[in-house]
């Protein structure tokens, strides 16, 4: 069964940390997504990537950066966690063609204290 | 600026019954698609249903179907015999032809009232 495993579901980290969410994919996928879902905003695109070590910002990058070192993982920075990134995080991949949707990994909760 | 707007933050209804999602997007493109996504308690997001826009018929998928009305941009999400496992949160998402980004709707969520 193919999947996006993102490594963490659940963290909490202190303001001024730095911290990373890593996200891997089984499909030899080109495309990875960074999003940010908050409830009442949907789904916000933080960084995608179409291939090895090339990225693109999305909508929200402040305070973001992202790597892609390898093709099947995707990971995503925040240099210095503040209390506003306190939210759900999800990663997904794509083959490319337009018709197909995403496939999504289950999120990570990060808490920012 | 690409933009999908769902109305209704909520929605409930009761077991075996039928519901309506509504959706509306804003573009100046003409060649693009649009996903209905589900993300049940388990954040797993799974696509439920997509739909062309080169394509006037209303694409279904069991229990699923939509009302794709091209020129007043509007893309609504038909459940019929809903089931208590329909509860979830819906999104309404679209993407152009040519660009790999998905845009999404603020999403609703649905609860299913035994």
């Amino acid at each position: 069964d193919v999947k996006v495993t993102q490594s963490s579901r659940y963290l909490v980290k202190r303001t001024g940390e730095k911290v990373f969410l890593e996200c891997v994919q089984d499909m030899d996928h080109e495309n990875m997504f960074w999003y940010r879902q908050d409830p009442g905003l949907g789904l916000r695109l933080i960084y995608f990537s179409y291939d090895v070590k090339m990225k693109e910002k999305g909508d929200i990058p402040e305070g973001y950066s992202v790597s892609r070192e390898k093709k099947e993982r995707f990971s995503l920075i925040l240099e210095s966690a503040s209390t506003n990134q306190t939210s759900m995080y999800l990663c997904a991949s794509s083959s490319g063609p337009p018709e197909q949707g995403y496939t999504f990994g289950s999120g990570t909760r990060l808490t920012v204290v | 600026a690409q933009t999908v707007t769902q109305s209704q933050p909520e929605m409930s209804v009761q077991e075996a019954e039928t519901v309506t999602l509504s959706c509306t997007y804003d573009t100046s493109e003409s060649d693009y698609y649009l996903f209905w996504y589900k993300q049940p308690p388990s954040r797993q997001m799974i696509l439920v249903i997509r739909q062309e826009a080169y394509k006037q018929q209303n694409a279904t998928e069991n229990r699923f179907s939509v009302n794709f009305q091209k020129a007043a941009k509007s893309f609504s999400l038909k459940i019929s015999d809903s089931q208590l496992g329909d509860a979830a949160m819906y999104f309404c998402a679209y993407r152009i032809q040519g660009a790999q980004k998905l845009v999404f709707g603020q999403g609703t969520r649905l609860t299913i009232n035994p």
